[in-house]
């Protein structure tokens, strides 16, 4: 089992929708959550960052955490091409960024 | 944010031949910075942590030999391909830790001949 799950994709997302990105992990000490965009040939920009269960909105971005169920979200509002990217998100077991470990990532599409 | 540079950005070199990849942070000092190798289409998978003044440590079925990690300082750390063959083609990315957050360098892109 891969510590750090995510649908590969493609996702195509309407612009102007909700485009929906899940991440499960296996490490349940696990500690802090992050969610990077990656455009290709280019390295990781982090978005988000999450430590606590609930939901975390930063703009356009709302990501979920349930440490019950293993699981980190990230909602993306009113879809831009822009977006249009691979997500990573990432886990450590430490407070911190420290020792990432990443998912596969999720290729998002936005069509125009 | 916080900038992390690295250099060379892409580099092309003949098999058998090392090659010096630089990570610096620009505007912070980071104890700890990591290096990670991308393959296509592939996600990132940590080589080796570096923290400044000691070894690096390595991650499983990475070579401490082939892939030497210097850390001299709070602002810069090294990472040396020695004997490059074409299958260390990759694109390398480095990352410095700081307030809890991991910020990454633009990469750099090897090619092996």
């Amino acid at each position: 089992q891969k510590e750090v799950e995510q649908n590969s994709g493609p996702l195509s997302v309407p612009e102007g929708a909700i485009a929906s990105l899940n991440c499960t992990y296996s490490d349940r000490v696990s500690q802090s959550f992050f969610w990077y965009r990656q455009y290709s040939g280019k390295s990781p920009e982090l978005i988000m960052s999450i430590y606590s269960n609930g939901d975390k909105e930063d703009g356009r971005f709302t990501a979920q955490l349930n440490k019950a169920s293993q699981y980190v979200s990230l909602l993306i509002r009113d879809s831009q091409p822009s977006d249009s990217a691979t997500y990573l998100c990432a886990v450590s077991t430490f407070q911190g960024a420290q020792k990432l470990v990443f998912g596969q990532g999720t290729r998002l599409t936005i069509n125009p | 944010g916080a900038v992390v540079s690295q250099h060379p950005s892409w580099v092309i070199c003949k098999s058998g031949t090392s090659v010096k990849i630089e990570c610096r942070s620009l505007d912070f000092q980071a104890t700890t910075m990591f290096w990670y190798r991308q393959f296509p289409k592939q996600s990132l998978m940590l080589m080796a942590t570096s923290n400044e003044g000691s070894k690096a440590t390595y991650e499983q079925g990475v070579e401490k030999d082939k892939f030497l990690i210097n850390h001299a300082s709070l602002t810069l750390s090294t990472l040396t391909v020695t004997s490059a063959h074409p299958e260390d083609s990759s694109f390398y990315i480095c990352s410095a830790s700081g307030g809890g957050t991991q910020y990454f360098g633009p990469g750099t892109r090897l090619l092996v001949l």
